[in-house]
């Protein structure tokens, strides 16, 4: 499969645990974004990626969120004490900079509950 | 920052006929309008995009249109089939800043 891959798809964990989520983008992708969906919104951009460096956050980033992406290949996307305000879909996208074709493709997201 | 806003927020339209969803944007700089299908259950998919260079674009059943000027752009789908049942998504984004606004959706039922 060549497409963007993320893990786990679903995740339900107590208020208060941490929990961490797995973006694999498209092989020769160097640029990866992480956003955030809730129930009937649009996602809302958190942060993105050129190769390994992190590039922009958004104020939707709390301290408690976190997201890397060592040599440049996968991403992970870290919440510390989560609270039920975090309950969403978080999804990656990546994309190829310098291409004429700017389009981004999704993951089929990770969507977590926090009970 | 770029605002983009989206209506109708739902739409039923029977089969065969066409749907049509307006988006407006706030930030002047923007130049590229990708629309994005979105499933239950399922990550956003492109369907058609447009660039700030051109005013009209088709592919197949799908059309999209840009008013620079006014900064509205829509997406025209003809011929509605139930498949086309799905929550459409715009966005709109600044090559410098290089990261996609969206809309909050459109959720399209065709009704067979």
């Amino acid at each position: 499969d060549t497409g963007v891959s993320q893990n786990p798809r679903h995740k339900i964990t107590k208020r208060g645990q941490n929990v961490t989520f797995r973006c694999d983008p498209i092989s020769e992708h160097n640029r990866l974004y992480w956003y955030r969906q809730t129930l009937g919104q649009g996602p809302e951009f958190l942060t993105y990626f050129q190769n390994e460096a992190q590039l922009e956050k958004s104020r939707l980033l709390s301290d408690r969120f976190s997201a890397e992406r060592p040599k440049g290949s996968f991403s992970t996307l870290e919440i510390q004490r989560t609270e039920q305000g975090d309950s969403a879909m978080y999804l990656c996208a990546s994309t190829l900079l310098g291409g004429l074709d700017t389009e981004a493709f999704f993951g089929q997201g990770t969507r977590l509950t926090v009970v | 920052g770029e605002n983009v806003e989206q209506h109708p927020s739902t739409l039923s339209v029977q089969e065969g006929d066409s749907a049509v969803i307006k988006c407006t944007y706030s930030d002047s700089a923007s130049n590229y309008f990708p629309w994005y299908k979105q499933e239950l259950g399922k990550g956003p998919q492109l369907i058609i995009d447009i660039r700030s260079n051109v005013g009209e674009k088709k592919d197949q059943r799908i059309a999209v249109t840009l008013n620079k000027t006014a900064k509205h752009f829509s997406l025209h789908i003809t011929e509605t089939q139930p498949e086309d049942s799905a929550v459409y998504f715009c966005a709109a984004k600044e090559t410098s800043y290089d990261k996609v606004i969206f809309g909050p959706g459109t959720s399209l039922s065709v009704i067979p």
